[in-house]
């Protein structure tokens, strides 16, 4: 059973950092494409990036609105993800969630974690 | 950025009623393969969301066939037949064809 496992959400101040993690299981995880999404209170969701598999060599890409800001990166030893996110805005408060790319589609979701980025 | 607009529903449509939820995109989602990379996702009250259909008309593993997904290269349609209470929430598209991938803004679907 694939399973995707979010921690690390929190209070935040701004101008802070915060690293998410997402632990997966029940499949071989160097196989897949890895991203986040985020999605604030009551809005739709945001995809923030994607960091391919071992075939594509662990690439990444970013949406514009948080490259430069954002990192995510991936232990395959561990099967964990990861995302670094610094310089923390308002903005950024949301549920973030880690998801599996299948062929041109999001198959599986975490549950999602909470960042909440106030004074 | 590949902007994606989604219709509203006459809320609460009746149970056992059929419903339909619309998407439109601002460039077409048909790749070079022959696939419309269109994605629906529902996202129930308190839930993460979950695929429902992919590559536009291709139901997920475990959907009901009670939903379907057809259209064109930038406009496209999520049919629900005979609603259930289990199927109020949110239902978003998304679109795969290339980044930043972006989604709808949502369509709530509540029943009566």
């Amino acid at each position: 059973e694939v399973k995707l496992l979010e921690s690390g959400g929190g209070l935040v101040q701004p101008g802070g950092s915060l690293r998410l993690s997402c632990a997966a299981s029940g499949f071989t995880f160097t196989d897949f494409y890895m991203s986040w999404i985020r999605q604030p209170p009551g809005k739709a969701p945001e995809w923030l990036g994607v960091i391919r598999n071992k075939a594509n060599g662990y690439t990444t890409e970013y949406n514009p609105s948080v490259k430069g800001r954002f990192t995510i990166s991936r232990d395959n030893t561990q099967n964990i993800l990861y995302l670094q996110m610094n310089t923390l805005r308002a903005e950024d408060t949301a549920i973030y969630y880690c998801a599996r790319l299948g062929k041109g589609f999001f198959d599986y979701w975490g549950q999602g974690v909470m960042v909440t980025v106030s004074s | 950025d590949i902007v994606m607009t989604q219709g509203a529903l006459p809320n609460p449509v009746p149970s056992g009623e059929s419903a339909s939820i619309t998407c439109q995109s601002s460039k077409s989602l048909l790749h070079s393969n022959g696939k419309t990379y269109l994605n629906w996702y529902l996202q129930r009250p308190g839930q993460s969301p979950q695929l429902l259909i992919y590559w536009m008309s291709t139901r997920a593993s475990g959907v009901s066939d009670r939903f379907s997904g057809s259209g064109s290269g930038t406009d496209f349609t999520l049919k629900i037949s005979s609603v259930e209470a289990e199927d109020v929430g949110v239902y978003y598209c998304q679109q795969f064809l290339e980044y930043p991938l972006t989604f709808g803004s949502g369509t709530k679907l509540e029943i009566k």
